[in-house]
């Protein structure tokens, strides 16, 4: 899987919107972006995932460059449940390639 | 949503013993199971892929008799921890693709603290 680049942590307020960015230069074009979310002491929780069209569900948005070379999760409101390490990876749709988690950015919210 | 449960939630075992951790799917069948490990502070590392019926893949570094693997159905696979040491002390995260290949789910974590 290609590599991804994302912040080691980064801080919001409570109810304020969030963009969590993630480079990933080399991503090859049949990789989908996949964002997925780890809260404390549980296992990671599927969040979103995109080709190259922005994507909207009802727990985050996805915009993608239009390069594909990076990529942005938006938070419209965050709370203090989104406290949490976010991961962005990189992987084709199907098949048995497995998701290879990097290190991620650990959100912190604050009331 | 799918569902993937794990059991035990947490077990502490003395130094030399054997540990299994179960894995299931519980409501969509999944052809491939994956192990991760997770230390503190640390991001997850993918430990092995099993494919029902076939014996694992490991990766690198992780001793295949140490750790045994079976996944004797679609929506069972279990990880054995054979002699446990304290360094085996971790989070053990499995994780289920459905049939269709496209999503991938999580379990929620097995801690084990070996004494």
């Amino acid at each position: 899987d290609a590599k991804t680049t994302q912040p080691n942590s980064m801080e919001s307020n409570e109810e304020e919107p969030v963009h969590l960015p993630c480079n990933h230069s080399t991503i090859s074009g049949t990789d989908y972006i996949h964002w997925y979310r780890q809260l404390p002491s549980q296992g990671p929780e599927y969040v979103i995932h995109g080709l190259t069209s922005n994507v909207n569900n009802r727990m985050a948005s996805l915009a993608i460059a239009e390069d594909r070379k990076s990529s942005t999760l938006i938070l419209h409101r965050a709370t203090l449940r989104d406290a949490a390490v976010y991961y962005c990876i990189l992987r084709v749709l199907s098949g048995n390639t497995p998701l290879v988690f990097g290190k991620g950015t650990r959100l912190s919210v604050i009331a | 949503g799918a569902v993937v449960s794990q059991h035990p939630s947490r077990v502490i075992c003395k130094s030399g013993t054997s540990v299994k951790i179960e894995c299931r799917s519980l409501d969509f069948q999944a052809t491939t199971m994956f192990w991760y490990r997770q230390f503190p502070k640390q991001s997850l590392m993918l430990m092995a892929t099993s494919n029902e019926g076939s014996k694992a893949t490991y990766e690198q570094g992780v001793e295949k008799d140490k750790f045994l693997i079976n996944h004797a159905s679609l929506t069972l696979s279990t990880l054995t921890v054979t002699s446990a040491h304290p360094e085996d002390s971790s989070f053990y995260i499995c994780s289920a693709r459905d049939l269709v290949g496209r999503a991938q789910y999580f379990g929620p974590g097995t801690r084990l603290l070996v004494l």
